[in-house]
């Protein structure tokens, strides 16, 4: 079955960093979705997105749609020790009884 | 709410026992789903149901069974269970947003499962 790529797999950054991370898919998404997961936690839901190139903010976090439907980024500003977790990215088609299509993870660690 | 919750949180299987794990939400959602989250690989879907007595296949199905008797519960059963089993299972549900038909799902907190 199909996965996204989310790059990169793991960073580790200091606290007060800025962060950035992708997402890209060799099919096309009409919603993305970006998911936190805390160690063992299920993920929790932090931003969707629902039209291509469409930027959403929450909080610190802003993620951004492609204009291609094919690849999403989330960045995190200035980042605090309970960002530490592992964040996913999921690729949803609606009509498809909303499965989503999860990508590999990217785990983040934050030092002091 | 007690939101998505999932019994067992843990559990220990001997290689061909069987065993069913639970998943209850009290959020009248519709579709509920069932996941396998293995290290390195994200989540992968086992099988899902789009409404009370329905069940289909998702990705990863062999070796699996589900039941949604009610519209609460989703049940996931190992008939035979066998070491590449052994995972972190979590159950989702999920409902349509008004006005975008687009359903945004929550999950349990994971069933960690061990086959011996």
């Amino acid at each position: 079955g199909q996965q996204l790529n989310q790059s990169p797999q793991s960073m580790f950054i200091q606290e007060g960093e800025d962060v950035s991370m992708n997402c890209t898919s060799s099919s096309i998404f009409n919603t993305w979705l970006w998911y936190k997961q805390d160690p063992g936690e299920g993920p929790v839901l932090l931003i969707a997105l629902y039209k291509a190139g469409e930027l959403t903010s929450n909080g610190r976090l802003t993620a951004q749609f492609g204009i291609t439907r094919k690849d999403s980024f989330l960045n995190i500003s200035a980042s605090i020790p309970s960002d530490v977790g592992i964040y996913f990215c999921a690729g949803l088609n609606t009509g498809t009884a909303s499965k989503l299509t999860f990508g590999t993870g990217t785990r983040l660690q934050v030092t002091l | 709410n007690a939101g998505v919750t999932q019994t067992p949180k843990f559990r220990v299987l001997k290689t061909g026992q069987s065993m069913t794990l639970l998943c209850a939400q009290d959020m009248n959602h519709e579709y509920m789903y069932w996941y396998r989250q293995d290290p390195g690989m994200g989540l992968r879907l086992i099988h899902y149901s789009v409404g009370e007595g329905t069940t289909a296949k998702g990705e990863v199905p062999d070796g699996y069974n589900v039941s949604r008797l009610k519209k609460q519960n989703f049940l996931l059963g190992l008939e035979s269970a066998a070491p590449s089993q052994t995972s972190v299972y979590f159950c989702a549900s999920s409902y349509s947003i008004s006005g975008t038909g687009v359903l945004e799902q929550y999950f349990g907190p994971g069933t960690r499962l061990t086959v011996t």
